[in-house]
């Protein structure tokens, strides 16, 4: 298995509270994104990033932000959680632009109440 | 802009029958196609993958994929299904001219003694 580890696997937090969930990677891999997966949405982007600094907003950027200041590690802040973003946060690593070869965390759970 | 469609948000065979689950996607270039497994509360995967080679792919626990061009799909197939098979898979669409996947909404498989 890829060496990626998601923390923490599980969270409730109130609403107006900021939030980071981190992504850890052991692979060296130049590539990191992070999705929300939603009943009936599939998998949706927030944000990517192409190496240590550089990142990119996705699909559904709005009210996340994130931060790469290591190769291995990619954090993901909601700044004031809303009950909207209660969902499933899966971070992916990949070597390449094209994800020929991407995998994924195992997921963080995230509650808003 | 890229976009996947998986038609049947669930599909229901019996175990031994034929699995097909379908997948158009539109890409304005040739694109990179995969097929994810994800099993409850797990992440993402890798089932198999085309990049542009034989366009018919073999994966892992038997299913394979035919990439066709002139229908834009790329189906997913297994000749006899096991109960061990029922999951939710996920189609995704890459190309050289994005760092990112775009996935379809997912299709759940459900099997039956």
């Amino acid at each position: 298995d890829a060496g990626i580890t998601q923390s923490p696997r599980h969270k409730v937090t109130e609403t107006g509270t900021p939030v980071t969930l981190r992504c850890h990677q052991t692979e060296n891999h130049r590539y990191m994104y992070w999705y929300r997966q939603d009943p009936g949405h599939g998998l949706r982007l927030i944000h990517y990033s192409y190496g240590v600094k550089d990142t990119d907003k996705g699909e559904v950027s709005d009210g996340y932000s994130v931060s790469r200041s290591k190769t291995e590690d990619f954090l993901l802040t909601l700044e004031s959680a809303t009950s909207s973003q209660t969902s499933v946060y899966f971070c992916a690593i990949s070597a390449d632009r094209q994800n020929t070869e991407a995998f994924f965390g195992q997921g963080t759970r995230l509650t808003v109440v | 802009a890229q976009s996947v469609t998986q038609l049947g948000s669930h599909v229901s065979v019996s175990e031994g029958a034929l699995v097909l689950l379908r997948c158009n996607y539109s890409s304005s270039v040739p694109p990179y196609l995969f097929w994810y497994v994800q099993y409850p509360n797990q992440g993402l995967q890798l089932l198999l993958k085309y990049t542009s080679a034989a366009t018919l792919v073999k994966g892992i626990n038997g299913f394979e994929a035919e990439f066709k061009k002139s229908e834009t799909s790329f189906h997913l197939t297994k000749p006899s299904a096991h109960m061990s098979d029922a999951a939710e898979y996920f189609c995704a669409v890459s190309d050289e001219g994005y760092s990112t996947l775009t996935f379809g909404k997912g299709t759940m498989l459900l099997v039956s003694p």
